[in-house]
C-alpha cells in the first residue's frame, strides 16, 4: 500500500509544452505539499495546501499552478515548460499544520529537452 | 527566516565504523527538527524527529540524533554503519508559523566502504 503516490515517475518533454503531475495520498492527511529538488539535490518548498486551501506559495513562477480537488489529491500543472524546470518534483503530506512529520512520494523526474 | 547547514557534502566511512553527520540550523524560535534519508531514485524516508523533551532522540535503522540548543546543532549518529546505509541524508527544520514549511539542508552523501 503506497502512502503517497505520484504519477508519472518519469516525464520527458520539450520546451514550451504543458504537463501535469498527479499526487495522491491514502494516509488520511489534510495537508499536502510540492517540493522541487534540483540537480544538486537541493530541496525547496513550492506549495502547501491545507484542506484544499493554499497555505504556502513560495516564489514560484505563475506557470506552475497547483490544484487540490480534495484533501487526498494535489496535482501540479506546469505551463510553457522551460529548461530550468528540469528537476525532481516531490509530493508530501502531513496531518495538520503543526509539527507533524511529512511523508514523501517517490518523486517525478521531469526532463526538458 | 530559518536555514539549515550540512557542512559535509560527502562522507565515506568503512562498514562497521561509527558515523556522525553534522547539521546546524538557524531559527528564531524553538525549532522542530528532522532527519530524512533518500536512497537513489527514491523519495525521502523519515529517520527521526525532535519536537521537545529529551534532547537525544532515537530513530529507525539504529540512528539517533542529539539536539544541542547552545550549538544550534542536531547531529545524526550511528554506532556501526552497514553497507545499506549508503544514501543521501537531509536535515530539516520546520516552522510552525509558516504553514509547517520544511527548510532542508543541502544534504550529505554517505558512502560506505566494504
Amino acid at each position: 500500500d503506497t502512502a503517497v503516490s505520484q504519477t508519472p515517475k518519469y516525464l520527458v518533454t520539450q520546451m514550451g509544452n504543458d504537463k501535469s503531475i498527479k499526487c495522491e495520498q491514502n494516509l488520511g492527511h489534510d495537508t499536502m505539499y510540492w517540493y522541487k529538488q534540483d540537480s544538486k539535490k537541493f530541496l525547496k518548498i513550492m506549495f502547501s495546501y491545507n484542506n484544499k486551501e493554499l497555505i504556502i506559495n513560495e516564489t514560484v513562477p505563475n506557470r506552475f499552478s497547483p490544484k487540490s480537488p480534495d484533501k487526498a489529491h494535489l496535482n501540479l500543472h506546469i505551463n510553457s515548460l522551460e529548461l530550468g524546470d528540469s528537476a525532481v518534483y516531490f509530493c508530501a503530506s502531513s496531518q495538520g499544520l503543526s509539527n507533524q512529520p511529512q511523508h514523501f512520494g517517490d518523486g517525478t523526474r521531469l526532463s526538458i529537452l | 527566516a530559518q536555514s539549515v547547514t550540512q557542512p559535509d557534502i560527502h562522507i565515506t566511512v568503512s562498514e562497521g565504523a561509527s558515523l556522525e553527520l553534522r547539521c546546524n540550523y538557524s531559527y528564531g524560535a524553538t525549532p522542530y527538527l528532522f532527519w530524512y534519508v533518500q536512497s537513489p531514485g527514491q523519495g525521502l524516508q523519515l529517520l527521526l524527529k525532535y519536537f521537545s523533551g529529551d534532547t537525544l532522540v532515537q530513530g529507525i535503522k539504529g540512528f539517533e540524533a542529539e539536539f544541542k540548543r547552545s550549538q544550534s546543532s542536531f547531529n545524526l549518529r550511528k554506532p556501526s554503519v552497514h553497507w545499506s546505509d549508503a544514501a543521501e541524508y537531509f536535515c530539516a527544520v520546520g516552522a510552525l508559523n509558516a504553514g509547517n514549511m520544511l527548510t532542508f539542508g543541502g544534504g550529505t552523501r554517505l558512502m560506505v566502504k566494504p
